[in-house]
């Protein structure tokens, strides 16, 4: 079946303006993950959704930093007033199962902001 | 702060050697992943261990939790260049899941 996609691939963006980054989880999996990584490093934890309940927003760096996941499916991250420092890539991951579960993953969406 | 710290961070080794890995933490995880990621790609799971002590082997990959469940390693046997990658360690504890910070292992030819 089909796996996680997120789009679009690459967002070249100025300074200030908004973003909204886009994953398509695979299909019946309940819990949601975002994650940025900067280039070659390690991931760092942005926010799980994990079926109805409330998301765990601990990772968002700062309150410019929102997502939403609609119908319990497509999950959507915004970046508002973007920022340099915010340019990295955002990957999506989503589970059949709470954490712990094994983790799959879209290719990531580049961000650069100029 | 890091909850996992791997080591290494960079590797560079030529095809045909051993080398190991290490993901090192001070918290306890009720079980513990190694993901390897390629360019441009996301991570994918290796494996998944979750009993102290526990050894996993896949094929030349040797991979270890520590005792105390706060530690891993993973052994690679005579690296191929098909194994150049970002290792990633990644534990989980009550509802919180953490990466560690990556190994990038490059295999000569």
């Amino acid at each position: 079946g089909a796996g996680v996609s997120q789009s679009p691939s690459n967002k070249v963006t100025e300074k200030g303006k908004d973003v909204e980054l886009r994953c398509d989880p695979i299909s019946g999996h309940t819990a949601l993950y975002w994650y940025r990584q900067s280039l070659g490093q390690g991931l760092e934890f942005l926010i799980y959704f994990q079926g109805n309940s409330a998301p765990d927003k601990s990772g968002l760096p700062s309150d410019r930093f929102s997502a939403e996941r609609t119908g319990g499916s497509v999950s959507t991250l915004t970046i508002q007033r973007t920022q340099q420092e915010d340019s990295a890539v955002y990957l999506c991951a989503s589970s059949s199962g709470p954490v712990g579960y094994e983790q799959y993953f879209g290719p990531g969406t580049r961000l650069t902001v100029t | 702060t890091q909850l996992l710290e791997q080591s290494p961070q960079f590797l560079s080794i030529q095809e045909g050697e051993n080398l190991t890995v290490y993901c090192n933490s001070s918290s306890v995880f009720s079980s513990l992943q190694w993901y390897r990621q390629e360019p441009g790609e996301g991570p994918v799971l290796l494996v998944t261990v979750v009993t102290g002590g526990e050894v996993k082997k896949l094929k030349r990959l040797t991979f270890q939790f520590g005792d105390a469940r706060k530690d891993s390693s993973l052994h690679i046997t005579a690296a191929q260049p098909g194994d150049t990658g970002l290792y990633l360690c990644a534990g989980g504890t009550g509802n919180q899941f953490y990466f560690g910070t990556g190994t990038s292992l490059t295999v000569i030819p």
